[in-house]
């Protein structure tokens, strides 16, 4: 069964410092989605990327982040300085269609800033 | 604010009973729901969704309800076996407002008792 796939598992950083967080989403998929959860609490939406180009973000994407598709297979989410507070787990998710489609996720990047 | 929430954070269930894991949202323009499950370290896995224009959809072992008028959400489960011990989250979108992002609730804890 197709799956969406994230790397690394876990990444360790100091604050400050620039990561990128990679997925790779289903191969027929043509939506792609970053979402985070921060220990205990919800999951929550931060930004959607279609044909290249975001169409949705949240609050908490902000200039710090930024999202990018290199290639046909990979999505990438990058934090350019990283926060104590950008401690989550990030996930990706991908779906065939845009509203109404299903979004299936990742396992997870789990960010730990130190 | 708008936001989807959850009335028990944690349920027990004896192995072989039905569990009930409720959901209350506020955003009456939501008219796509969908029930995750996450396994200890997996990101969410897709259970069942169910549209605005329909009251009830069942899957394997499993069924949702849509109450529109008191904006409840109910995932069912029959026959609950130590499998299905995890955290379950329901999400909503809205299709015909453009939005593809999924607001999470809280999550419930089903614990499976043997």
């Amino acid at each position: 069964e197709p799956e969406v796939t994230q790397t690394p598992s876990h990444q360790v950083t100091q604050m400050g410092q620039e990561v990128i967080l990679r997925c790779v989403p289903i191969s027929n998929h043509l939506y792609f989605y970053w979402y985070r959860q921060i220990l205990g609490q919800k999951v929550e939406f931060l930004v959607s990327f279609y044909n290249n180009e975001i169409s949705e973000k949240s609050e908490i994407f902000d200039d710090q982040f930024s999202v990018e598709r290199p290639d046909g297979s990979n999505f990438t989410l990058k934090i350019r300085s990283t926060k104590l507070e950008d401690s989550a787990m990030y996930f990706c998710a991908s779906s065939r269609g845009g509203g109404g489609n299903i979004q299936y996720f990742g396992a997870g990047t789990r960010l730990s800033v130190l | 604010g708008e936001s989807v929430g959850l009335h028990l954070p944690t349920l027990s269930v004896q192995e072989g009973d039905n569990s009930i894991i409720n959901c209350a949202y506020s955003n009456s323009a939501s008219d796509y729901f969908i029930w995750y499950k996450q396994e200890s370290g997996k990101g969410p896995q897709f259970i069942i969704d169910i549209r605005s224009n329909m009251d009830k959809r069942q899957g394997q072992r499993v069924t949702v309800l849509l109450n529109k008028t008191v904006k409840h959400l109910s995932l069912q489960i029959a026959a609950t076996q130590p499998g299905d011990s995890a955290v379950y989250f329901c999400a909503e979108t809205g299709i015909t407002s453009g939005t593809y992002k999924y607001i999470f609730g809280t999550g419930t804890r089903l614990k499976v008792l043997a």
